[in-house]
């Protein structure tokens, strides 16, 4: 059974902290994604990462970094916590094919829902 | 980026009731078409997906109804349960184009 885990559910943080999230998934995935979901919003993709070391930013990157320095992980980092980064953060994962590089279906993390006081 | 605009927002259906989810979208280089679903708490899961070779596509009480010249795209739940209360998404991606997606319709299905 394909597996993208969240290294938390919930996570509360101060203002101006450095936040790392982790993702890892298990079935050899060249692309990963983070996304940010708030109500009425839907999904909005952050960053995304189709191969190691490598990076593209998404609609929002302000505010974030993304390190991906081996394949099943990829991390989003939030240099300084603000309090407008409250929301529920979504890590995903999808198979490459080479005639169609995000053609595939996008496996989710159970999310983790970060608090930013 | 492209695109996926997705009704309605919200959506309230009888038990047993045909649930209706549109989405439209301008790239006509799209090539792929997910249906997510997403229960409280949880990661979206797909729930079905079709390819703009074929007009529909149904499993079991779901069915998704693509029209490419319209660049339209719906699913359909039939015999909605309350099970089914979630909120769907839909997306569109291929070729170079990372997935796009809908903002989510919250289904609720009353007994």
């Amino acid at each position: 059974d394909v597996k993208v885990t969240q290294s938390s559910r919930y996570l509360v943080k101060r203002t101006g902290e450095k936040v790392f999230l982790e993702c890892v998934q298990d079935m050899d995935h060249e692309n990963m994604f983070w996304y940010r979901q708030d109500p009425g919003l839907g999904l909005r993709l952050i960053y995304f990462s189709y191969d190691v070391k490598m990076k593209e930013k998404g609609d929002i990157p302000e505010g974030y970094s993304v390190s991906r320095e081996k394949k099943e992980r990829f991390s989003l980092i939030l240099e300084s916590a603000s309090t407008n980064q409250t929301s529920m953060y979504l890590c995903a994962s999808s198979l490459r094919l080479a005639g169609g590089p995000f053609q595939e279906t996008q496996y989710f993390g159970p999310g983790t829902r970060l608090l930013v006081l | 980026q492209q695109q996926v605009k997705q009704s309605p927002q919200s959506l309230i259906v009888q038990k047993g009731g045909i649930s209706i989810i549109n989405c439209a979208y301008e790239n006509t280089a799209f090539d792929y078409f997910p249906w997510y679903q997403q229960f409280p708490g949880k990661g979206p899961a797909l729930l079905i997906a079709i390819r703009p070779d074929v007009s529909e596509k149904k499993e079991g009480r779901f069915t998704i109804s693509f029209n490419k010249s319209a660049k339209q795209f719906s699913l359909h739940i039939m015999d909605s349960q309350p099970g089914d209360s979630a909120t769907y998404f839909c997306a569109a991606s291929g070729g170079s184009y990372i997935p796009t997606f809908g903002r989510g319709t919250s289904l609720i299905v009353h007994p």
